[in-house]
C-alpha cells in the first residue's frame, strides 16, 4: 500500500499569514486530492490534480502536483480563520481506492 | 439535502450490542465506501461497493458487517465490538470506480463510542 505523509502535522498561524502545507510519498499517483475536514463533519473535496506539475487555483488557495506525480502542495494567501480545519491529501491508488494522508490540523488564530 | 446522509451521528454502544449505521447517497453515484478515522491515525477504507457488489474488504475483522442493498444504501452492521473500534465511520460515495477521477464525496459520519 502506498503511503502519504504530511507536514506539518499541525499549524498555527495568525489571520494574514501566508502558510504552505505538503504532502509527499515516495509512489506515484494517477491523481491526488485535497479535502478540508471540519470538526464534526466528513472531509469536503477541495481539488483533484491529474497532470505532474499541474497547479489549481482556488480564490486563495493553490494547489500543485508534482512533476513525478508524487508529492504536492497547498498554499494559502492571506489566510482567515475560516480556513481553520483538517486538510487530506488522498492519492488514487488503483481503480478502487483513494490512500490518505494522516492530515494537517490548521488553526488560523484572529 | 446533502449529497450523502449518515444516520445515526452519534452512537454509544455497549460491547454485547448489535446496532447498524446507514448510509445513503442523493447523488447518482455507483460507487459506496466506508471510512474509519480515528485519532491521529489516516483515514482507513474498510469496505468498497460497486453497484451493490463488494469489490474490496480490506482485512476488517468480522464484527463489522457490510451490506449494499442497492446503489444508493450502504449499512455497516455492528456486534460485539471492542472499545478500540471507537472512532468517526465515514462513508463516501463516488461516481464510479475510476483511476483517474476517484473523487470521493462524503458524509458527516457516525461518531461512535464503544462503552
Amino acid at each position: 500500500t502506498q503511503l502519504l505523509e504530511q507536514s506539518p502535522q499541525f499549524l498555527s498561524i495568525q489571520e494574514g499569514e501566508n502558510l504552505t502545507v505538503y504532502c509527499n510519498s515516495s509512489s506515484v499517483f494517477s491523481s491526488l486530492q485535497w479535502y478540508r475536514q471540519e470538526p464534526g463533519e466528513g472531509p469536503v473535496l477541495l481539488v483533484t490534480v491529474v497532470t505532474g506539475g499541474e497547479v489549481k487555483k482556488l480564490k486563495r488557495l493553490t494547489f500543485q502536483f508534482g512533476d513525478a506525480r508524487k508529492d504536492s502542495s497547498l498554499h494559502i494567501t492571506a489566510a482567515q480563520p475560516g480556513d481553520t480545519g483538517l486538510y487530506l491529501c488522498a492519492g488514487a491508488e488503483g481503480a478502487q481506492k483513494l490512500v490518505f494522508g494522516q492530515g494537517t490540523r490548521l488553526t488560523i488564530n484572529p | 439535502e446533502t449529497g450523502v446522509t449518515q444516520t445515526p451521528r452519534h452512537l454509544v454502544m455497549g460491547m454485547t450490542n448489535k446496532k447498524s449505521l446507514k448510509c445513503e447517497q442523493h447523488l447518482g453515484h455507483n460507487a459506496m465506501y466506508w471510512y474509519k478515522q480515528s485519532a491521529k491515525k489516516p483515514l482507513e477504507l474498510m469496505f468498497v461497493y460497486s453497484l451493490e457488489e463488494r469489490v474490496e474488504n480490506n482485512s476488517v475483522p468480522s464484527r463489522f458487517s457490510p451490506e449494499c442493498p442497492n446503489s444508493s444504501h450502504l449499512f455497516l452492521h455492528l456486534h460485539t465490538l471492542q472499545p478500540e473500534d471507537s472512532a468517526l465511520y465515514l462513508c463516501a460515495s463516488s461516481r464510479n470506480l475510476d483511476r483517474v477521477n476517484t473523487e470521493a464525496f462524503f458524509g458527516q459520519g457516525t461518531r461512535l463510542t464503544v462503552v
